[in-house]
């Protein structure tokens, strides 16, 4: 699988819109990208996932470069609540996740 | 809706001691995923099971093992525990009928080897 880089913190007023930036440059056509993030000690939960097109569901947006090798992962509108370690993975088919560092995103009230 | 259950949610055990963790996967998910979590770290994969089969495996330690039984169900086995076995145990499930598989994770089983 792909590796990804991401930023290991980043911080984001409430109410705002906050952007997490991955790159993957060596990803693979057929590979996804997905978005999962972890509250303290509660299990992953799965965010979002994109293959080539921009995708947008309840919880986030995903912003997909046309070369695939970065993305983008959007909050709209950042809680409290979305405090959380957010881990971009890249990976293309029904195998085991391999977790990075992640982003710890802190929402500031 | 239904989530992906784990039990036991807290366990404590000795060094050189058993454990069984067991997970049931979402209704209609048909592959099982166990991640370790050590204190201050990403979680690792361990291994995976499809329609009672390991499907894929990680850095599951020789002292462990698992399985998926009919009912789609799956019990992680540790044996010969050592304190670094304290971790949080992660099981997850997906649907695999298609890509992109996306999984959804327990809330875990916290063990503790003292």
């Amino acid at each position: 699988d792909a590796k990804t880089t991401q930023p290991t913190s980043m911080d984001c007023a409430e109410g705002r819109a906050a952007n997490l930036p991955c790159n993957h440059s060596t990803i693979s056509g057929n590979e996804y990208v997905y978005w999962y993030r972890q509250i303290h000690s509660q299990g992953p939960q799965y965010i979002i996932h994109g293959l080539k097109n921009n995708e947008t569901n309840e919880m986030a947006s995903l912003i997909i470069t046309e070369d695939r090798k970065s993305s983008t992962l959007i909050l709209p509108h950042a809680t409290l609540r979305d405090t959380a370690v957010y881990y971009c993975i890249v990976g293309g088919g029904a195998d085991g996740l391999t977790f990075g560092k992640g982003t710890h995103l802190i929402i500031q009230p | 809706a239904a989530g992906v259950i784990q039990s036991p949610r807290h366990l404590i055990k000795e060094k050189r001691e058993t454990a069984t963790l067991k997970c049931y996967p979402i209704p209609r998910h048909d592959t099982v995923y166990w991640y370790q979590q050590g204190p201050g770290q990403d979680p690792q994969f361990l291994i995976s099971f499809y329609e009672k089969m390991q499907s894929d495996k990680g850095s599951i330690p020789d002292r462990f093992s698992a399985q998926q039984f009919s009912d789609y169900h799956s019990e992680l086995n540790m044996s010969s525990l050592e304190l670094g076995d304290s971790a949080l145990y992660f099981c997850a499930s997906s649907y695999t009928r298609g890509a992109p598989y996306e999984q959804y994770f327990g809330p875990g089983t916290r063990l503790t080897v003292t």
